[in-house]
């Protein structure tokens, strides 16, 4: 079975920029769940898609937004970029809210 | 207050040592996740508990449901263990993860 890919690995973006963070799914899973980690600490919960409805969302604003597709995989999008937006996105896939969670490597986002 | 306490932030032992790694929480959950994260920031999934104890290879993972509170032990620690170790704990209440800061552990040879 494959594992969660996640792409761009790095990227570096200007303050006021869009981006757009990729995350495939592990195969048999339908939930993918977004996590930012700042330098340092644990990740935070941003929201989560369950069969392409958003489903739980973070203390994140509606600036971050996000798509399942129907083959679950699922996209992050960040608009009007700042500065503390710099981190690592962690993308989680599982089989509804209660399976183990399956991580991507992550996508290293910097704001400059 | 955190709703999920690690201690210690960090570890350093020398290659062979017990490692304890303690997680206390104040939320109620369902599920308490044992995660590993290396360097380059991928995380691995160790345990999932929501009672008692799990074993794999070295790794014990235990959790005491009234006390709220969990371990992850690693036996016979080796260098290739260096790493941070997080727990994160499923709220019963949202079904969201909610993570702890990390362990970041380091085993001399």
């Amino acid at each position: 079975e494959t594992g969660v890919t996640q792409s761009p690995t790095h990227l570096i973006k200007t303050r006021g920029q869009q981006v757009t963070l990729r995350c495939s799914s592990q195969s048999g899973h339908n939930t993918v769940s977004w996590y930012q980690q700042a330098l340092g600490q644990g990740p935070q919960f941003i929201f989560q898609y369950y069969r392409e409805e958003e489903n739980g969302r973070g203390n994140f604003p509606p600036r971050f937004s996000g798509l399942q597709f129907p083959n679950y995989s699922s996209e992050l999008n960040v608009n009007a970029l700042e500065l503390d937006d710099s981190a690592l996105y962690l993308c989680a896939s599982s089989l509804g809210s209660y399976g183990g969670y399956t991580f991507g490597s992550g996508t290293r986002l910097t704001v400059v | 207050k955190n709703e999920v306490e690690q201690s210690p932030q960090n570890l350093t032992a020398q290659e062979g040592e017990f490692i304890t790694i303690n997680c206390s929480y104040s939320v109620g959950i369902s599920a308490l996740h044992w995660l590993q994260q290396h360097p380059g920031g991928g995380i691995v999934s160790l345990f999932m508990l929501s009672s008692g104890k799990k074993k794999h290879g070295r790794l014990i993972a235990t959790i005491n449901i009234q006390e709220k509170h969990s371990s992850l032990h690693i036996t016979a620690s080796h260098p290739r263990d260096s790493a941070v170790y997080i727990c994160a704990v499923r709220s019963y209440n949202t079904d969201k993860l909610i993570f702890g800061t990390g362990t970041r552990l380091q085993v001399f040879p």
